[in-house]
């Protein structure tokens, strides 16, 4: 059974940046052939998919957040990583990580329980 | 992006009925479309992927439909436990995977 579980800080002041890991078990994250990715959820409002990343390094991201948004894949601590860097008050929301189906398929099977992070100072 | 416009926004019904809840997408996304039901305070769970296909343990009572730019999410006949929101979302990475609005579905 594959689990995701998100850990970083619930707290971060205005301008600074946010990282967040998930943590995979059960599965190996080098094992390839998934997308290994964020989604994050305003309070109260819908689903914004942020992006995604992959063991061999590669990344893509949402176009609104590619300034601001990094993607990472550690095989050694079977973990990926987010880093939004500048954040404000609308980076304010759950923060999910997520992996996909197998063979190129973006829809994504298995959640983390999310991560609630608030921008204030 | 392909912008993707589910309706109702809300919709209320019994337990036993059938319903059916609609995504429209902006233009044409061929069968790459997925739906997801999320309860309040937990993560989205996968009920249809293809546009069609049931991942393994979701109750039959699920059915997806549609191609091109008209998909349906049909729940055949309503169970308690199946009142929460569902969202529809496309699966094609370029330039942006996104999301519908979301339908909240509540017991009459």
């Amino acid at each position: 059974q594959v689990l995701l579980q998100e850990s970083g800080p619930g707290l971060v002041n205005p301008s600074q940046t946010l990282s967040l890991s998930c943590t995979v078990s059960g599965d190996s994250i080098s094992s390839g052939g998934y997308y290994w990715t964020w989604l994050r959820q305003q309070p109260g409002k819908g689903l914004e998919w942020m992006g995604y990343g992959f063991y061999s390094g590669a990344s893509y991201y949402n176009p609104s957040l590619q300034s601001r948004l990094s993607i990472s894949v550690d095989g050694s601590k079977n973990q990926f990583s987010l880093r939004l860097i500048s954040v404000t008050a609308a980076d304010t929301a759950v923060y999910y990580c997520a992996k996909s189906l197998p063979g190129g398929v973006h829809a994504f099977d298995i959640w983390g329980q999310g991560k609630m992070v608030s921008v204030s100072s | 992006d392909i912008q993707l416009t589910q309706s109702p926004s809300f919709l209320s019904a019994s337990v036993g009925d059938r319903v059916t809840i609609t995504c429209r997408a902006s233009q044409v996304i061929s069968n790459y479309l997925a739906w997801y039901q999320q309860k309040p305070g937990k993560a989205p769970k996968l009920l249809i992927y293809a546009a069609s296909t049931l991942p393994r343990g979701v109750p039959s009572r699920f059915s997806g439909s549609g191609s091109g730019t008209e998909f349906t999410l049909t729940i055949s006949s309503l169970q308690p436990e199946d009142f929460a929101t569902y969202y529809c979302q496309q699966l094609n990475s370029y330039p942006s995977i996104t999301f519908g609005q979301g339908t909240r579905l509540e017991i009459k």
